[in-house]
């Protein structure tokens, strides 16, 4: 099957330490995206990349690194720089934008949280 | 930056009953999606939509880019409408893909 895949679903940790999220995709999407998200709250960019090895910040980058080494993996690290790193982080891809129907898809998202 | 508003913040429905969700726009747009957020978090497309109409079941979206805002139909609603539904656009000035989600509209469907 198509999709976007992010592991773990759930995923403690405690404050200090720092933790990476999973990201992958199987759909040939050359972009791809993290967002955050917090209760009662839209998403918020954090990051994005459109081709393999750069990426660019988005809104809250802050605390946050990623990388891009193969075109279908994203993954995000939480450093413990980020003061409140307690989410819900929401891996998504899309075609580039300017082609037809670039509109992104999202992965099932991990709920981090941070003691 | 652009700014999105969803309205209205909250909805209660009757199982049956039909509802309109509102997305105001302050900005022209290149991307335009609603999304609909389940129990579990996942967001589930329901529409890309950066203008015009669209009908999928017994959902249906209308944008009208010149007057910078987005219309979500729900009819006949069911209990598995219940959720949190989300508009997003992507500024026209911007060629990035990073989209700016409103705040969302919770809808609850009663039996």
């Amino acid at each position: 099957d198509g999709g976007i895949t992010q592991s773990p679903k759930y995923l403690f940790r405690k404050e200090g330490q720092n933790v990476t999220l999973s990201c992958e995709q199987n759909l040939n999407h050359d972009a791809m995206y993290w967002y955050r998200q917090d209760p009662g709250q839209g998403l918020r960019l954090i990051y994005y990349s459109q081709i393999v090895n750069d990426f660019q910040k988005g809104d809250i980058a802050e605390g946050y690194s990623v990388s891009r080494e193969k075109k279908e993996s994203f993954p995000l690290t939480v450093t413990s720089a980020q003061k409140n790193p307690t989410a819900f982080y929401l891996c998504a891809s899309s075609f580039l934008p300017g082609q037809r129907f670039y509109e992104q898809y999202f992965g099932p998202g991990t709920r981090l949280t941070v003691t | 930056g652009i700014q999105v508003e969803q309205s209205p913040p909250d909805l209660i429905l009757q199982e049956g009953a039909n509802s309109t969700l509102r997305c105001n726009f302050s900005d022209s747009v290149n991307n335009l999606q609603w999304f609909h957020q389940n129990p579990w978090g996942q967001l589930i497309n329901l529409f890309y939509i950066p203008s015009g109409t669209k009908q999928n079941g017994r959902l249906s979206a209308t944008t009208v880019a010149t007057e910078r805002y987005s219309l979500l139909y729900i009819s006949s609603s069911q209990t598995t409408d219940s959720g949190v539904y989300f508009c997003a656009v992507e500024g026209l000035s911007g060629n990035t893909g990073k989209l700016i989600f409103g705040q969302g509209t919770t809808l609850q469907v009663k039996p």
